[in-house]
């Protein structure tokens, strides 16, 4: 079983949808979480920390579930520019290096 | 202010040769990491250097090494490619490891994308 796992997707919705997205982990140690977003050939980039009280940002609500050992990310009113994939990031520090642990990303395509 | 850099953005190498690639953290961080990431996989975790040493390693085999300068730069070696090894090559800086954990963040630069023929 894969340490961090996702649907890869891809999850074409139109302009203005709501689209969710979970990731399971399987390592109960794990101690950060996050959901990074990447573009098409670039790098990986921060969208948000992960936390059990939930966060969000704007039209990004990110929800922790420790003892599902579940992650999830909802978008509002997808935009275009929301088209991207979705990694869904584990950390755990395991003594001596904090490991970052992904998965294998959800792609979402948004349409007109 | 400057982010993650990384040189060369794109490499090509024939199978057996060996390659170099290098990285500059942002100004003030003091851990990198190394991650290779195939198409249609998320990146995998190679070396964390920390103060200039490894401070962890994931599964690759021997023919990847890594270190890191007084500055903080670093390379990652690769000897003996194979096909196998085309890849992005990220790497990422963090100013802490493990201590703040509610914080920790690690920034990517750009990569270098590897191609083995």
């Amino acid at each position: 079983r894969k340490e961090v796992e996702q649907d890869p997707g891809p999850f074409n919705v139109p302009e203005g949808a709501t689209v969710a997205f979970n990731c399971t982990y399987s390592n109960s140690a794990s101690q950060s979480f996050f959901w990074y977003r990447q573009d098409c050939r670039k790098e990986p980039k921060l969208l948000m920390s992960v936390y059990s009280s939930g966060n969000e940002d704007g039209r990004f609500t990110a929800q922790l579930n420790r003892a599902s050992q579940y992650i999830s990310l909802l978008i509002r009113d997808s935009k275009l520019s929301d088209s991207a994939t979705y990694l869904c990031v584990v950390t755990r520090y395991t003594g001596t290096a904090s490991k970052l642990t992904f998965g294998t990303g959800t792609r979402l395509q948004v349409t007109l | 202010d400057a982010g993650v850099t990384q040189s060369p953005t794109h490499l090509i190498k024939t199978r057996g040769q060996h390659v170099t690639l290098r990285c500059s953290p942002i100004s003030g961080h003091k851990s990198v990491s190394w991650y290779q990431q195939v198409l249609g996989q998320g990146p995998q975790f190679i070396f964390q250097y920390y103060e200039k040493e490894e401070r962890g390693r994931g599964n690759f085999p021997d023919r990847f090494s890594a270190r890191q300068f007084p500055n903080y730069s670093s390379e990652l070696n690769v000897n003996a490619l194979l096909l196998g090894d085309s890849a992005l090559y990220l790497c990422a800086s963090s100013s802490v490891i493990g201590q703040f954990l509610s914080s920790y963040e690690q920034y990517f630069g750009p990569g270098t994308r590897l191609t083995v023929t």
